[in-house]
């Protein structure tokens, strides 16, 4: 059973601060990671995509993978309220079938 | 693109009950997928279809719960006899072939079973 693991949360952070939010995956095979954002009452949206160790940069979003150690990670820097949702990790599966592995999300709060 | 589309976007029904969801893709993209949300388990993927062929159904819970893709634009979910159990956000989400994780979803349908 290949598994994604967030923790729940919430994880609350001031405005203007960075968010750090964790992934851990289960399938060591695995080459392909996502973070989708989910606000409340709405659907993922697919924010942004990792393939190599080592950190991506997306305006104010970063990945950071290590395949090593089986951790993804979404950094968000100068926080908006605007960025509070639930963040959703996804992990592509490395057995040839193209089905993302989904965790079961982070809650993220940011207060003004 | 208008995006993923589905409908509709509420559906309140009694127990018992046939409900049929439906989706249209994004023009052009070669895999469907139908999920269900709830609080407790989180995104389960139901089935999945590569050009409208379904390959892999191991996520429908039950023999309750059937799915069709009879063209490029177009999939239903059924559920006959709905159960209240069945409560949910389903959603569709499409992707293309040449980023088949990048998963693109509709608005979601929220079900009630009464």
């Amino acid at each position: 059973q290949k598994e994604v693991e967030q923790n729940s949360g919430p994880l609350s952070v001031p405005e203007g601060a960075i968010a750090s939010l964790n992934c851990t995956y289960s399938d060591r095979g695995s080459q392909s990671f996502f973070w989708y954002r989910q606000y409340s009452g709405k659907s993922p949206e697919l924010i942004m995509s990792i393939y190599s160790n080592g950190d991506k940069e997306d305006g104010r979003f970063t990945a950071q993978l290590n395949k090593a150690s089986q951790y993804v990670s979404l950094l968000i820097r100068d926080s908006q309220p605007s960025d509070s949702a639930t963040y959703l990790c996804a992990v592509g599966s490395s057995g040839g079938s193209y089905i993302p592995t989904f965790g079961r999300g982070t809650s993220l709060i940011v207060h003004p | 693109d208008a995006g993923v589309i589905q409908s509709p976007r509420h559906e309140v029904t009694e127990m018992g009950q046939e409900v049929t969801l439906r989706c249209k893709p994004i023009s052009g993209h070669d895999y469907l997928f139908w999920y269900r949300q709830t609080m407790m388990r989180g995104l389960e993927l139901l089935i999945y279809f590569n050009n409208n062929v379904p390959i892999d159904d191991s996520g429908m819970p039950e023999d309750r719960f059937s799915a069709k893709m009879p063209n490029a634009s177009f999939s239903t979910l059924k559920i006959q006899p709905s159960e209240p159990r069945d409560s949910a956000v389903y959603f569709c989400a499409s992707s293309p072939l040449s980023a088949t994780y990048e998963q693109y979803f509709g608005p979601g349908t929220r079900l009630t079973v009464t």
